[in-house]
């Protein structure tokens, strides 16, 4: 069994609609819960990052952790084209971070 | 304000070729650096980190190794590559070894090995 498990899609919505990203992790050693976004060909880039379980938000984006569940969403609001990239979960403990595959999400104008 | 360099952005490598890929981060220092490598349609896979110069850790037996030689430098190398050693390779850094959850990542390297 993966430490980390995120269904890798792809997903396709309608601009303006709400994205829905989940991951489950089976390590309940981990301390701090992350999303990148991955645009085609580029590095990753930190969207959000949360230590404890409830949510997070950031403009249009919201980080939800479920420690007791083991399980962290990632939801993105009014979507745009520009959203289209690949979203990673990633979760970390003494300075390392564990990855998910990754879903690649595409918005449609 | 940190940045972080990768070079080459690209490259191309029969198998058998030596590797050696740089990546050096700017404004910043005793950062935790990291690489990993991100095969096509699959997640991060972590291969080496270090903690200070010299300091190197394997997460992964390959046919890869790391050298840390300055603070701010980190290198990947191999004597003879494998096919298996294509991907997309990225450096990763933090902002110091007290702020050590938030990993920024360089550009990448896009390996093809044939």
């Amino acid at each position: 069994q993966k430490e980390v498990e995120q269904d890798p899609g792809p997903l396709s919505v309608p601009e303006g609609a709400i994205v829905s990203l989940n991951c489950t992790y089976s390590n309940s050693a981990f301390q701090y819960f992350m999303w990148y976004r991955q645009y085609s060909r580029k590095g990753p880039e930190l969207l959000m990052y949360t230590y404890s379980s409830g949510n997070k938000e950031d403009g249009r984006f919201t980080a939800q952790v479920d420690k007791s569940s083991k399980y962290i969403s990632l939801f993105i609001r009014d979507s745009q084209p520009s959203d289209s990239a690949t979203y990673l979960c990633a979760m970390g403990r003494d300075y390392k971070l564990s990855f998910g595959a990754g879903t690649t999400v595409t918005v449609r104008a | 304000s940190q940045t972080i360099h990768q070079w080459p952005a690209t490259l191309v490598q029969p198998v058998g070729s030596p590797l050696s890929l740089e990546c050096t981060v700017e404004g910043t220092s005793n950062p935790n650096l990291y690489w990993y490598r991100q095969a096509a349609g699959r997640g991060l896979q972590l291969l080496f980190y270090s903690v200070g110069i010299g300091q190197i850790s394997s997460e992964v037996p390959q046919n890869l190794s790391a050298s840390r030689p300055q603070d701010r430098q980190f290198i990947l190398s191999s004597k003879k590559l494998l096919l298996s050693d294509s991907g997309f390779y990225l450096c990763a850094w933090t902002v110091d070894r007290v702020s050590t959850d938030t990993q920024y990542f360089g550009p990448g390297t896009r390996l093809t090995v044939l």
